[in-house]
């Protein structure tokens, strides 16, 4: 019963394509994000998404593209991939309540690869 | 913004010893909340422990607790009775509200037979 999932967990890609990772969790969150993990293990958060809302972190760029198609679910599209794009990607949710915080679970990564 | 500082990038501590991982952070927030997340060789995100920091009282967890010093804004996490499991990257990390999660730069803790 795995509570937040991603596939795939390896991802090996040439310069240029278009991927997607996929993250599906079923604890009934609402808000789910997207991290990247670099080479140096340092961690920053990319988006967070409820159903009201998307905040973007000014970093990204427009090429890592989230997309939802439910509440249990925040894809991640990433176009014209680049070699610095090679990174781990985490998924998280937590569940929202007004500006209460509560703790965010994690997906298992997927480990993408550029050539 | 928030920044959370991490200053010893590797540790080690001998099994069934205690080892402290130190955690600083920076906020102007009234109301935030920190946390200790582990991740092991697995790569696995696992949340170790969690404060409020409206809460006076260290939070623990079996065999961790933490050391939460509100005014010196420093967040320490304690290990007791290490054991090789507990061999991963320990991250620190504060938020103050759903959007905005900060992580520290990792701690490299190995647990040596």
């Amino acid at each position: 019963d795995t509570a937040v999932s991603q596939t795939p967990k390896y991802l090996v890609t040439q310069m240029g394509n278009d991927k997607s990772i996929k993250c599906e969790q079923n604890l009934g969150h609402d808000t789910m994000y997207w991290y990247k993990q670099d080479s140096k293990k340092f961690l920053k958060i990319m988006f967070s998404y409820n159903n009201k809302e998307l905040i973007i972190n000014e970093t990204v760029p427009n090429r890592f593209s989230p997309k939802s198609p439910d509440k249990a679910h925040l894809n991640l599209h990433i176009n014209s991939l680049e070699l610095g794009d090679s990174a781990v990607y985490f998924c998280a949710s937590s569940h929202t309540a007004g500006q209460s915080t509560d703790t965010q679970y994690f997906g298992p990564g997927t480990r993408l690869t550029v050539l | 913004a928030q920044t959370v500082t991490q200053s010893q990038p590797e540790m080690s501590v001998q099994e069934a010893e205690t080892v402290t991982l130190s955690c600083t952070y920076d906020t102007s927030e009234s109301n935030y909340y920190l946390f200790w997340y582990k991740q092991p060789p697995s790569r696995q995100m696992i949340l170790v422990i969690r404060q409020e920091a409206y809460k006076q009282q260290n939070a623990t967890e079996n065999r961790f607790s933490v050391n939460f010093q509100k005014a010196a804004k420093s967040f320490s996490l304690k290990i007791s009775d290490s054991q090789l499991g507990d061999t991963a990257m320990y991250f620190c990390a504060s938020v103050y509200n759903n959007n905005d999660m900060r992580f520290g730069a990792g701690t490299r803790l190995t647990v040596k037979p």
